[in-house]
């Protein structure tokens, strides 16, 4: 069975620290995608992962992908308010279809 | 360019009702997706569209939920009857890309909320 495992789930952080979110996934792939989903909204791409090695940069965020590990990184740097959300990571399979995590749901206090 | 354009918005029927979604992706996109957003989980994949033909429907309630993709390009998701399970968003989202491409990023519109009641 084709599974994407994010985590944690659920974490809740102080403004200014670094963390970092896993997704796990248990099939070949080169392509993975990050999303942001805010409450009561749609999801909008983050990063874009298409090849082992990749890493994307976007101001606070830096994202991995180590396809011989199958794993992929969400790192967030000095972490500020406007970050909190909901953060999905999604699968491109072989099969040409995304399976999506959990998500991970960022709360980040001042 | 624009963006993947959903309507309506918001709907609220009763349950044993039918309803009726629309979905525009962005144009030139060969691969459409609808999915349902219960609260607080990830995004379920109810059925792909590759142009005007189905790659994945596994996970369609296909007694209840029927979706066509016109010319392959507008698309309907129909829900007939409803039933109170139902209540959840209601995401379509399109990718430039085919079986052959790199481009297979998946851009959402904003949703329908649907309450069952």
């Amino acid at each position: 069975e084709l599974k994407v495992e994010q985590n944690p789930l659920f974490l809740s952080m102080q403004e200014e620290k670094n963390y970092t979110i896993y997704c796990n996934y248990s099939t070949t792939s080169d392509r993975l995608y990050w999303y942001r989903q805010d409450p009561g909204k749609s999801l909008e791409s983050l990063f874009v992962l298409l090849s082992n090695g990749a890493v994307k940069q976007e101001g606070r965020l830096m994202a991995s992908l180590d396809t011989k590990a199958r794993l992929s990184t969400l790192h967030i740097t000095a972490a500020v308010h406007d970050l909190s959300a909901t953060y999905f990571c999604a699968v491109d399979t072989l099969y040409y279809q995304l399976i999506w995590g959990a998500g991970t749901k960022l709360i980040i206090k001042p | 360019e624009a963006g993947v354009a959903q309507s309506p918005r918001y709907k609220i029927i009763e349950k044993r009702q039918s309803v009726a979604f629309w979905c525009n992706p962005i144009s030139g996109h060969a691969t459409l997706y609808w999915y349902q957003q219960i609260l607080g989980q990830g995004p379920k994949l109810l059925i792909q569209f590759q142009n005007n033909g189905v790659v994945d429907d596994s996970q369609l309630p296909k007694d209840r939920f029927s979706a066509e993709r016109l010319k392959g390009v507008d698309s309907t998701l129909k829900i007939q009857p409803a039933k109170l399970e139902d209540s959840a968003v209601y995401l379509c989202a399109s990718s430039p890309g085919d079986r052959t491409s790199l481009l297979t990023e998946a851009f959402f519109g904003q949703g329908t909320r649907l309450t069952v009641v």
